[in-house]
């Protein structure tokens, strides 16, 4: 039982590239999430999706796009990559709204830098 | 005004000290309360629910202030291991289950 993955763990790319960040589950979870976490500052969340098929934007959605493939995976993409996208992206899934809890179960990261 | 306030620290202490943690929310419709712990460069986990009426796992007790919008985190006994950076996280909204995370607060045990 692996939790929730990522790929890749780290990454450089240059301003104007694009690239896919790839998040799988395990756990049967209903919800996925993707979040950001720049220093001195809380995690942000990016997009998230209650269920396969439905994706919504949280915090700071703009210069991403999501796909939910289905019920494991969660992708996120950066059509043309920005300095201001450094930060270390982390895929994280719920049981929410099944199960009775809402914690939240987190990927080890990607660590994103765009020079 | 941050949704999720935490004294970012760092908090140095030594081992076998007791430390506290209060972190202030801003939403007074914050339904679900959380501790989790980041450890450096890794993932952040569970540490536990924060209940109304208080809860305690073995030297982690966690307080909700609801009229006052804040949650505290008291460590007993701290370990080495313990060293880490602590989020308090608030559950903003049940529809969608989003999460809002405050910051951190830092704390380094020392021998």
């Amino acid at each position: 039982n692996a939790g929730v993955t990522q790929t890749p763990k780290f990454q450089v790319l240059k301003t104007g590239q694009s690239m896919t960040l790839q998040c799988a589950q395990d756990m049967n979870h209903n919800s996925m999430y993707w979040y950001r976490q720049d220093p001195g500052m809380g995690l942000r969340l990016i997009y998230y999706s209650a269920s396969e098929g439905t994706t919504d934007k949280g915090e700071v959605p703009n210069g991403y796009n999501v796909s939910r493939l289905n019920k494991r995976e969660f992708s996120l993409r950066l059509e043309s990559a920005a300095p201001s996208q450094t930060s270390v992206y982390f895929c994280a899934s719920s049981s929410f709204p099944s199960g009775g809890t809402d914690t939240q179960y987190f990927g080890p990261g990607t660590r994103l830098t765009v020079l | 005004r941050k949704e999720v306030e935490q004294d970012p620290g760092p908090f140095n202490v030594p081992e076998g000290a007791t430390v506290a943690f209060n972190c202030t929310y801003s939403n007074s419709a914050s339904q679900s309360f959380f501790w989790y712990r980041q450890d450096c460069r890794k993932e952040p986990k569970l540490l536990m629910s924060v209940y109304s009426s208080g809860n305690e796992d073995g030297r982690f007790t966690a307080q909700l202030n609801r009229a006052s919008q804040y949650i505290s985190l008291l460590i007993r006994d701290s370990k080495l291991s313990d060293s880490a950076t602590y989020l308090c996280v608030v559950n903003i909204d049940n529809a969608g289950n989003m999460l809002t995370f405050g910051g951190g607060t830092r704390l380094m045990v020392k021998p």
